[in-house]
């Protein structure tokens, strides 16, 4: 079955610093998602995308955060600044579009990024 | 605004007996209601779905979930527990028709079955 693959599964960044989180969606999907889970707390969604844009974001997914979809395959998310607080479990997420908007999304395994 | 609540931090149950994990939603409209569940350092799994028609969903691995319009819940079930179903289950929801909007999720419910 195909799935979402996240580079990398664990990355540590010094604060101010920026990070890039790189997912690689199912193939034939074209909505994608980043959430992100603070250890030991809910899943929170940070921004939804597609057709090359961003469809939705939180007030999470403030001016230091970015998506791209850089290539026909990879859909990536940008910390420009890193601060303590951004240390989190990052999901991506992609849907498939061709059978309507009841589809489930389809999560990768996660990027645990920590910022000391 | 759309919002899940899982009213139970832990689920202890007796590997062989029935589990219910419970959820109640608040959404705009019409529902579609999902369950998903997290394994240790793994993403999050889905497990079944709500979309229209029988209130009564079956998902993988045996689990199932009730729909209940008037109660708002949407309580994931399990007929006999395994130690393997022990994980993090979150129950997750958003509008119908609503486009690209994102999945709204509980805070989680951790499930524990003992041998």
């Amino acid at each position: 079955e195909p799935e979402v693959t996240q580079t990398p599964s664990h990355q540590v960044t010094q604060m101010g610093q920026e990070v890039i989180l790189r997912c690689v969606p199912i193939s034939n999907h074209l909505y994608f998602y980043w959430y992100r889970q603070i250890l030991g707390q809910k899943v929170e969604f940070l921004v939804s995308f597609y057709n090359n844009e961003i469809s939705e974001k939180s007030e999470i997914f403030d001016d230091q955060f970015s998506v791209e979809r850089p290539d026909g395959s990879n859909f990536t998310l940008k910390i420009r600044s890193t601060k303590l607080e951004d240390s989190a479990m990052y999901f991506c997420a992609s849907r498939d579009h061709n059978r309507g908007s009841n589809q489930p999304q389809h999560f990768g395994d996660g990027t645990r990024l920590s910022i000391l | 605004a759309q919002s899940v609540a899982q009213p139970e931090d832990q689920v202890n149950v007796a590997e062989g007996n029935p589990l219910t994990v419970k959820c109640t939603y608040s959404v705009s409209g019409n529902p579609y209601l999902f369950w998903y569940v997290q394994y240790p350092n793994r993403g999050l799994q889905f497990l079944l779905k709500y979309i229209t028609g029988d209130n009564l969903v079956k998902g993988s691995y045996g689990f199932e979930a009730e729909f209940n319009k008037s109660q708002t819940s949407f309580h994931l079930k399990k007929p006999s527990a395994l130690v393997s179903d022990s994980a993090l289950y979150f129950c997750a929801v958003r509008a119908q028709y609503s486009g690209n909007t994102p999945l709204v999720f509980g805070k989680g419910t951790r499930l524990s079955v003992i041998a």
